[in-house]
């Protein structure tokens, strides 16, 4: 099992620039997020997903767009790079157990000038 | 979800036990303790979870206090590949909490000296 894989690992990007972030997950869960993690601060939750073709919003939602056309994978969206996007992005998911525990993916480092 | 409060950091000698806590003091009946960590610039990584009963598995131990106000992680001999960020959560443990996310604040910056 890889687990929860993102990609690209690392991007910059140009004030204006749109781009996409895949998490994929191979564990067969229902449930995917997307946090971001600014320098020294926890993490946020953007949105989140409860399965394939659901989606919802977090705490800090704006300037963000997600799918999850496949239940393996959770896209989010920057139509618009702004600097204050400039942050590392987490995926996670959690199964449908009783247990809350969600695995997280390795992050992508995200630059916007 | 209840918040919690922890040390801004902690050093301890490599070998010996990191004794790591957390308050927790508004915790409800219904809610896990959860504990994370974050090595520098990596997904954080599931470290232990638990209820009432203490727990204890591969990676660490689990202390929760009898009024479950507080609990302790422990790391009974630490090694320097456990220098990281420790965040210690509380979430529902309700079925339909799907949509709750995990509140990560800043945690405790622990770091194992040689």
């Amino acid at each position: 099992n890889a687990g929860v894989t993102q990609t690209p690992k690392f991007r910059v990007l140009k004030t204006g620039q749109s781009m996409t972030l895949l998490c994929a997950q191979d564990m067969n869960h229902e449930y995917m997020y997307w946090y971001r993690q600014d320098p020294g601060m926890g993490l946020r939750l953007i949105h989140y997903s409860v399965g394939e073709g659901t989606t919802a919003k977090g705490e800090v939602p704006d300037g963000y767009n997600v799918s999850r056309l496949k239940k393996q994978n959770f896209l989010l969206g920057l139509e618009s790079a702004a600097p204050s996007q400039t942050s590392v992005y987490f995926c996670a998911s959690r199964g449908t157990s009783g247990r809350q525990t969600q695995y997280f993916g390795p992050g992508t480092r995200l630059l916007v000038l | 979800d209840a918040k919690t409060t922890q040390p801004t950091s902690m050093d301890c000698a490599e070998g010996r036990a990191a004794n790591l806590p957390c308050n927790h003091s508004t915790i409800s009946g219904n809610e896990y303790v959860y504990w994370y960590r974050q090595i520098h610039s990596q997904g954080p990584q599931y470290i232990i979870h638990g209820l009432k009963n203490n727990e204890t598995n591969e990676m660490a131990s689990l202390i929760i206090t009898e009024d479950r106000k507080s609990s302790t992680l422990i790391l009974p001999h630490a090694t320097l590949r456990d220098t990281a960020v420790y965040y210690c959560i509380v979430i529902s443990r309700r079925r339909d909490n799907y949509g709750q996310n995990f509140v990560f604040g800043p945690g405790t910056r622990l770091s194992v000296l040689p």
